[in-house]
């Protein structure tokens, strides 16, 4: 079955630090793979995606993340963290083959002055 | 566009009772989804629909009934409502291309006691 796993629960930087969040799915082909953020009370938004082609994507509000398919990973980055990124990060896989798709039980990030 | 709209933002139930939440999207997407989030779990499919007249079940199916009679409209229904169906209910849709963004509503906070 496919999985997929954000092994921290709760993550806290100081604001202007860098930021990793980490995403691993379990999967036999190379699926489509999202980053989502969820601020308190919202709903998901999404940050960026990988279909094919550059392993490295860009998103919005300065986010990105890579690709590695020799560890099944999609690990999200940000240079320097504002306070407003103190959020909820859902990874989500989506499968070519079909119409799901299937989200980590998530990355809540603090973000300390 | 309003995007993906969904009513009631808050309900509280009773054991037994029923009810149904409201999605509707103006982007004209084929695909629409109903997840639910617990806290911890990440978000789970209830039920998608890959155009009008045609539903399938997702993880969590149970307890829950949809239909799709027309393209905007997908409406989720909890017949007999049970205290583990206390949660946080997404609706979401995408386009017909494989690699369409999912676009979520804000959500429905229901409890049942």
């Amino acid at each position: 079955a496919q999985s997929v796993t954000q092994p921290d629960i709760h993550i806290t930087v100081s604001e202007g630090a860098s930021l990793e969040l980490r995403c691993n799915y379990s999967y036999g082909a190379t699926p489509y793979l999202f980053w989502y953020v969820q601020s308190p009370g919202q709903g998901l938004q999404l940050l960026l995606k990988y279909f094919s082609g550059d392993t490295l994507v860009q998103g919005i509000k300065g986010f990105e993340a890579e690709f590695k398919r020799s560890q099944s990973s999609f690990n999200l980055r940000k240079p320097s963290v504002h306070w407003s990124d103190a959020a909820e990060y859902f990874c989500a896989v989506g499968l070519n083959t079909g119409n799901q798709f299937y989200f980590g039980t998530g990355t809540s990030l603090t973000v300390i002055p | 566009n309003a995007g993906v709209t969904q009513t009631p933002k808050f309900r509280i139930l009773k054991i037994g009772q029923s009810m149904t939440l409201q999605c509707t999207q103006d982007m004209n997407h084929n695909y629409m989804y109903w997840y639910r989030q617990d806290p911890g779990m990440g978000l789970k499919l209830i039920y998608y629909s890959v155009g009008a007249g045609i539903t399938d079940k997702g993880e969590v199916p149970n307890g829950y009934n949809v239909s799709r009679s027309t393209t905007e409209d997908f409406p989720l229904r909890l017949e007999l409502a049970a205290p583990s169906q206390t949660s946080v209910y997404f609706c979401a849709s995408r386009g017909a291309v494989g690699t369409d963004t999912q676009y979520f509503g804000p959500g429905t906070r229901l409890t049942v006691l």
